[in-house]
């Protein structure tokens, strides 16, 4: 079974600052996937950035990146200089590799409320 | 259009009625997904298909009825439905490989608010 927790109460960060959510993840799968999404209030999940477990660097995306510290199961998400437009919800989420095949599901944390002050 | 779009974005229901919801994707992708969102719970998954064949059906109650008549279009089928199933529906849709590869991306519709009296 595969279980993301995301613990932070809600988050706050001032315009321009760097701000890091924090994920961590539990999983027998031999490979797999971590994603971070963010949810405005309008409710889309927009995609952000992706870790496999088997890459060697950690992932960027814009002033997006992963901190992946696979021996300790964690895959913080840092945003650098913050938007008044981040503030939103964000979700961490694992898809897991069987022997047969990766599984369709995307499991899913309950989500850290990032809040951006001007 | 772009992306996966979802119809109506809001539906207020009584229990007795019938309703559907409808998604779209127009990114060619062969997987659709539908998502319950509850107020202070995870995303749950409620079902999975890929080139229109339902591969995973997470327990879901019979009152919700999933169908998929082609790879761009899946619909949720509602009725008799609980108060308790007042929650945000996201569509979502991926290309899925179906090898030992986990990067597919699953990308989302923008949801349908639904409020059941």
């Amino acid at each position: 079974a595969q279980k993301i927790t995301q613990t932070q109460p809600g988050m706050f960060v001032q315009e321009k600052e760097a701000v890091t959510l924090d994920c961590t993840y539990d999983t027998s799968d031999p490979s797999y996937g971590l994603f971070w999404y963010k949810q405005p209030s309008s409710g889309e999940m927009i995609f952000l950035i992706y870790q496999g477990s088997y890459d060697q660097q950690n992932a960027t995306e814009g002033r997006y990146s992963l901190n992946f510290q696979k021996a300790r199961k964690s895959a913080n998400l840092v945003i650098s200089a913050s938007q008044l437009g981040d503030s939103a919800m964000y979700f961490c989420a694992m898809r897991g590799t069987t022997n047969t095949g990766a599984n369709s599901k995307l499991t899913f944390g309950k989500g850290i409320t990032l809040s951006v002050r001007p | 259009e772009t992306g996966v779009t979802q119809t109506p974005r809001h539906l207020v229901m009584g229990m007795t009625n019938k309703k559907s919801l409808k998604c779209e994707q127009h990114l060619g992708h062969n997987a659709m997904y539908w998502y319950k969102q509850s107020a202070k719970k995870p995303l749950e998954l409620m079902f999975v298909y890929n080139f229109k064949e339902q591969t995973e059906n997470n327990s879901v109650p019979s009152r919700f009825s999933p169908e998929c008549p082609n790879s761009s279009h899946l619909f949720l089928h509602l009725h008799t439905l609980q108060p308790e199933d007042s929650a945000l529906y996201l569509c979502a849709s991926s290309q899925d490989r179906g090898g030992a590869e986990s990067s597919d991306t699953q990308y989302f519709g923008p949801g349908t608010r639904l409020t059941v009296l």
